[in-house]
């Protein structure tokens, strides 16, 4: 199974920062990476697919690069609305697997 | 609009059965792929099963492979899961999760809102 790995587990930004998250594969995966925004008790929200494909309806300070096995989602400036956990997921190959999130709270 | 509904969850004893249900609308079903995806409390997300859009080709995660099992009906834009021989640590949030029409490799692009299943005695 293909592992993957979020850092950091958690960061204290404020409105209007840069903020970066890394996500890395245990082997390669090509840029079958998806990137997903969850708020407390809601579902999982679809942010970014092929590594760096924006959703529609996406706000575009969000950006996704990375092939291989190192991936980066970036909030070119943070909105009272990002604050939330991200998680990454490969879509290289079965059983379909998820980063352990990264929780963005209010500094 | 582009829509996933699941339902069925519930309390249930160690040992016990459930099935979930999840109704799509919005979209031809029976073109797309669908997932359950998992999240115990206040842990992550865990990827549990596919079921391809014509039902023929299915997938597990090994936690719950020989347990549970993935179906669906496409004359009634359904999805379910049958989930046997349950376990404390089955207990979770189920999302039911609509495939990106482009393909697996894509990611999944529309959730329900979740079903809570709860194991314990």
């Amino acid at each position: 199974d293909i592992q993957m790995t979020q850092s950091p587990s958690s960061v204290s930004a404020s409105v209007g920062d840069r903020v970066t998250i890394t996500c890395r594969a245990s082997q390669g995966i090509s840029n079958w990476l998806a990137w997903y925004q969850q708020k407390p008790g809601k579902a999982p929200k679809f942010l970014i697919y092929a590594a760096s494909s924006l959703q529609s309806g996406v706000p575009s300070r969000f950006s996704g690069s990375g092939s291989g096995t190192d991936f980066t989602l970036t909030i070119s400036s943070l909105q009272p609305e990002d604050f939330a956990t991200y998680y990454c997921q490969q879509g290289n190959s079965f059983p379909l697997t998820f980063g352990g999130g990264t929780r963005v709270e209010i500094k | 609009e582009v829509q996933v509904l699941e339902s069925g969850g519930g309390l249930v004893q160690p040992g016990g059965s459930l099935r979930l249900s999840c109704v799509g609308s919005g979209y031809t079903f029976s073109r797309i792929s669908m997932n359950w995806v998992r999240q115990a409390p206040g842990k992550g997300l865990e990827w549990v099963s596919v079921i391809s859009g014509n039902g023929r080709s299915t997938e597990y995660a090994d936690s719950v492979k020989g347990r549970f099992t993935i179906s669906r009906d496409n004359s009634k834009n359904t999805v379910h899961l049958q989930m046997n021989s349950l376990r404390a640590e089955d207990t979770a949030v189920y999302y039911c999760a609509k495939e990106e029409p482009k393909g697996y490799h894509y990611g999944m692009d529309v959730w329900g809102q979740g079903t809570t299943v709860t194991v314990s005695s």
